[in-house]
């Protein structure tokens, strides 16, 4: 089986502009979760969405945001970007009935 | 809220010796616990869990960890360290809220292994 996919690998972005991270989960897993890494704060969850419906959330602001459609394939939106944004952003997808998280190689996002 | 403590943000070890990476934990309910391998520039790889039964789990690469409830503990040791073990480790539990599931990570340490 393919593992979890996002795209894309890299990013550049200015302050103020906005950006959309795409992540295709594992083939039959219906979950899939959001994860942002910084060397400051470590890994810190964003949310998590099922079968298109969110179902948890973690502690960001309005400015992130995500969706997940029916073929599971998910995308996280973060708007008014800033510095502070500029993190590796993983995904990671599980089938929803065990507890085991599998990521993708996640997207690097920087802010200048 | 569960919470996992990781004492060392780096350890050392030369190559052949015991690798010990110790991780503890904070959880009102019997925990679920993982460790993770970050290698550079990539993502999480699963390395072992612990959900329910034995308490000592095997993972991948020769890693095993072992579940001590009287110390909230879950400690990773693989015996003989090589080379390609040098990477980042995380432990992680697994917090559970109306049918998700998130996991709350530790801050990870940074394993080096001399030649």
């Amino acid at each position: 089986k393919a593992g979890v996919t996002q795209t894309p690998r890299y990013l550049i972005k200015t302050r103020g502009q906005q950006v959309t991270l795409s992540c295709s989960p594992i083939s039959g897993h219906r979950s899939v979760s959001w994860y942002q890494q910084t060397p400051g704060q470590g890994l810190q969850f964003l949310f998590e969405y099922f079968s298109e419906t969110q179902r948890n959330k973690g502690n960001f602001p309005g400015r992130f945001s995500g969706r997940q459609f029916s073929n599971s394939r998910s995308e996280m939106n973060v708007s008014t970007l800033e510095l502070g944004d500029s993190a590796l952003y993983l995904c990671a997808s599980r089938p929803g009935t065990v507890y085991e998280q599998y990521f993708g190689p996640g997207t690097r996002l920087t802010v200048t | 809220a569960q919470s996992v403590t990781q004492l060392g943000s780096h350890v050392s070890v030369s190559e052949g010796a015991l690798v010990l990476l110790r991780c503890n934990y904070s959880s009102s309910v019997p925990p679920y616990l993982f460790w993770y391998v970050q290698y550079p520039n990539q993502g999480l790889q699963l390395l072992l869990k612990y959900t329910t039964g034995a308490t000592l789990v095997k993972g991948i690469n020769g890693f095993e960890a072992e579940f001590k409830k009287s110390e909230t503990s879950f400690h990773l040791t693989k015996p003989s360290a090589h080379m390609s073990d040098a990477a980042e480790y995380f432990c992680a539990v697994s917090e559970a809220q109306a049918g998700s599931e998130k996991l709350v990570f530790g801050k990870g340490t940074k394993l080096t292994v001399n030649p």
